[in-house]
């Protein structure tokens, strides 16, 4: 079964940093890549980043909203994937969710499967 | 940045009712156009992919169409498990974007 199992998440303050894991398995982990997606509290969903499997060089690119902030990484050899958070602001109070995507182009195609989120909550 | 919009942003529909959402994009995106599920509480489900593909393990109640900048997701026969948000997310450049959602509630 292919699962991916977000871990991290937790009460933080202003400035601070955090960082997200993704555990994978049930599928080649390497061939794919990996995309965090984001959830405000009641609102909806908010692409992230995403970082592109090896194949396809292993960059990454990022939603305006967070570049220069957050970093994504990855451990094939782990089946993990990282969002590394610094400078957090209130605003990025949210359900981060690890997903997985396939590379084309410059972009990822669709978004399947996804965790089941963890909660990050930047508060004072 | 491509701006995807929906529409209803809500609507209340009856079990067996035919249900339609549509999905618009800023520009063209041919068919990189992806549709969700998303019931309180859970994570986003995959339904519809590359516009019209019905993804494994979903009913075939649900169906996609569209192609350029227009896109409409159908629900032929509203069940119960229906009633949830539904989001589009195209695919077509970077930085990828997501619909603001249509909730399907209970009439």
């Amino acid at each position: 079964e292919v699962q991916l199992v977000e871990s991290g998440g937790g009460l933080v303050q202003p400035g601070r940093s955090l960082r997200l894991s993704c555990t994978a398995s049930g599928f080649t982990f390497g061939d794919y890549a990996m995309s965090w997606v984001r959830q405000a509290p009641g609102k909806g969903l908010e692409w992230v980043g995403f970082i592109r499997s090896k194949a396809y060089g292993g960059t990454t690119e990022y939603a305006a909203s967070v570049k220069g902030r957050f970093t994504i990484s990855r451990d094939d050899s782990k089946s993990i994937a990282y969002l590394q958070m610094n400078s957090l602001k209130t605003e990025d109070t949210a359900v981060y969710y690890c997903t997985r995507g396939i590379d084309y182009g410059d972009s990822v195609n669709w978004f399947d499967p996804w965790g089941q989120g963890t909660l990050v909550t930047v508060s004072s | 940045d491509i701006q995807m919009t929906q529409s209803p942003s809500s609507l209340s529909a009856s079990v067996g009712d035919r249900v339609t959402i549509t999905c618009r994009a800023s520009q063209s995106i041919s068919s990189y156009l992806n549709w969700y599920q998303q019931k309180p509480g859970k994570a986003p489900k995959l339904l519809i992919y590359a516009a019209s593909s019905l993804q494994s393990g979903v009913p075939s109640r649900f169906s996609g169409s569209g192609s350029g900048t227009d896109f409409t997701l159908t629900i032929s026969s509203l069940q119960p498990e229906d009633f949830a948000t539904y989001y589009c997310q195209q695919s077509y450049s970077t930085p990828v974007t997501f619909g603001p959602g249509t909730k399907v509630d209970i009439k």
